[in-house]
């Protein structure tokens, strides 16, 4: 079963401006990743937070975690064409490996 | 080697026919997994292997699912007895315990 559930399912935005999606999760978690997946093939990891971190920045790219409201965000800054791409959240829980996927937000940036 | 690979990268079988999929993890990763993305969705768990431990078999969806892992290195995903609904794209992972997990291209299996 998916347990985070990403927020918007699709967003579109002009080359340059910034995207911002949502994860939420249900159970307590060791970390929560983020992975970009580009016409439906292989995933890209873009940046783990673990759990007692809050924020975390990566490039063009800031992840936050807030613990206590069982989110976290992916902010993509200056975007651009290439960025294009589902992205996807994923829970790694206490003590366990198995990932736990959201459904993902489709990003399309437009030229 | 630099990244997991997956062969074939694109299958595909008439309903009623066996199918095998291979991985090759990262050399030195102990863990491996395979997930399944059906059209539109997220990943879902389908097993997981880790060193000369039993494989966590809790996410196949069937028993015609089956899974081994050879040497600990690559791994076989077999589907047996096609149906429609196994048609979907099957990633491999693989990372070192408890590690981030690096993806795969993917094998896109189309079931007619």
């Amino acid at each position: 079963s998916q347990q985070g559930e990403e927020d918007p399912q699709a967003l579109s935005i002009q080359e340059g401006e910034n995207a911002t999606m949502n994860c939420s999760y249900k159970t307590s978690i060791n970390n929560l990743q983020w992975y970009r997946q580009n016409s439906g093939r292989g995933l890209v990891h873009l940046i783990l937070i673990r759990s007692n971190e809050r924020e975390k920045h990566s490039g063009r790219l800031r992840v936050t975690l807030d613990t206590s409201k069982k989110s976290s965000s992916l902010l993509i800054t200056a975007s651009r064409a290439a960025d294009t791409a589902s992205y996807f959240c994923a829970t790694s829980p206490l003590g366990g490996y198995k990932l736990s996927f959201g459904a993902g937000t489709t990003v399309t940036v437009r030229a | 080697g630099a990244g997991v690979s997956q062969s074939p990268s694109n299958k595909v079988t008439e309903k009623g026919k066996d199918v095998e999929l291979r991985c090759d993890p990262i050399s030195g990763h102990t863990a491996l997994y395979w997930y399944r993305q059906s059209l539109g969705q997220g990943l879902e768990f389908l097993i997981y292997f880790q060193g000369n431990s039993a494989p966590d078999k809790s996410g196949l969806p069937s028993d015609r699912f089956s899974a081994e892992r050879t040497g600990g290195s690559v791994s076989t995903l077999t589907i047996q007895r096609t149906q429609q609904e196994d048609s979907a794209v099957y990633l491999c992972a693989s990372s070192r315990p408890s590690d981030t997990q690096y993806f795969g291209p993917g094998t896109r299996l189309t079931v007619l």
